[in-house]
C-alpha cells in the first residue's frame, strides 16, 4: 500500500500568513491521483483539491495544490481564522486509497 | 441536494457484528463509486473500503479485509458495510462518501458519520 507522510504534524502561524503543507508518498503516484481535505472539529471532511491542483466547487483561490511524483504540497495563502483546522492528503491511484496522518494548522 | 445519511452504529462487544447503512439521495446513486472512511476518537482519517458504481469491484484496507464487506443496493439507493468479528480498534466514527467523478477518485460529499463503539 502507498503510505502518505504529512509534514509538519503541526504548523503554528498567524492570520494573514501563508501555510505550506507537505505530503510525501512512499511511491510515485504516477499521475494526478491526489486530493486534499480540510476537517473542522466535529464535522465531516471537506474536499479542497483533487487531481493535485484542481480546487473543488466553492473553495477560495487562496488554497492551491502542486507537486508531482512523490512530493505534493498544499499552500494556503493569507490565512483566515477559519483555516486553522486539520488538513489531510489522500491518494486514489492505487487501492487501498490511503490518507496521510494529517497536519494541524494552529494559530500562533 | 446531495444527502448521505448513515445509520446502524452503536455499542457492540468484541467479536460481534454490525451492519452500517448509508441512504443516498439527490444524485443518480448507480453512477458513482462509494466509499467508507472511519476516524477513531482523536485520530486521523482511515480509508476503509470502496465499491464501484456497478458493485462489481470492491477494495478493502488491510486492517478490515476478511472481516468487513461492502455492498450496495441500487433500488434502495443505499450503501452498506457489514462488519464482523469486531475489535476494539474498530471503534470510530464511520463516514460514507460519494466520489466526485464516476470513477475512482476523491470524495465530494460526506455523510455526518455514525459512531461504532466496540467494548465489553
Amino acid at each position: 500500500e502507498i503510505v502518505l507522510t504529512q509534514s509538519p504534524r503541526t504548523l503554528s502561524l498567524s492570520p494573514g500568513e501563508s501555510a505550506t503543507l507537505s505530503c510525501r508518498a512512499s511511491q510515485s503516484l504516477g499521475s494526478t491521483y491526489l486530493a486534499w481535505y480540510q476537517q473542522t472539529p466535529g464535522q465531516a471532511p471537506r474536499l479542497l483539491i483533487s487531481g493535485i491542483s484542481n480546487r473543488a466547487t466553492g473553495i477560495p483561490d487562496r488554497f492551491s495544490g502542486s507537486g508531482s511524483g512523490t512530493e505534493l504540497t498544499l499552500t494556503i495563502s493569507r490565512l483566515e481564522p477559519e483555516d486553522f483546522v486539520v488538513y489531510y492528503c489522500q491518494q486514489y491511484g492505487v487501492p487501498p486509497f490511503t490518507f496521510g496522518g494529517g497536519t494541524r494548522v494552529e494559530m500562533k | 441536494e446531495v444527502q448521505l445519511l448513515e445509520s446502524g452504529g452503536g455499542l457492540v462487544q468484541p467479536g460481534g457484528s454490525l451492519r452500517l447503512s448509508c441512504a443516498a439521495s439527490g444524485f443518480t446513486f448507480s453512477n458513482y463509486p462509494m466509499t467508507w472512511v472511519r476516524q477513531a476518537p482523536g485520530k486521523g482519517l482511515e480509508w476503509v473500503s470502496a465499491i464501484s458504481s456497478s458493485g462489481d469491484s470492491t477494495y478493502y484496507a488491510d486492517s478490515v479485509k476478511g472481516r468487513f464487506t461492502i455492498s450496495r443496493d441500487k433500488s434502495e439507493k443505499t450503501l452498506y458495510l457489514q462488519m464482523n468479528n469486531l475489535r476494539a480498534e474498530d471503534t470510530a466514527v464511520y463516514y460514507c462518501a460519494k466520489n466526485l467523478l464516476r470513477t475512482w477518485g476523491s470524495y465530494e460529499y460526506w455523510g455526518q458519520g455514525t459512531l461504532v463503539t466496540v467494548s465489553s
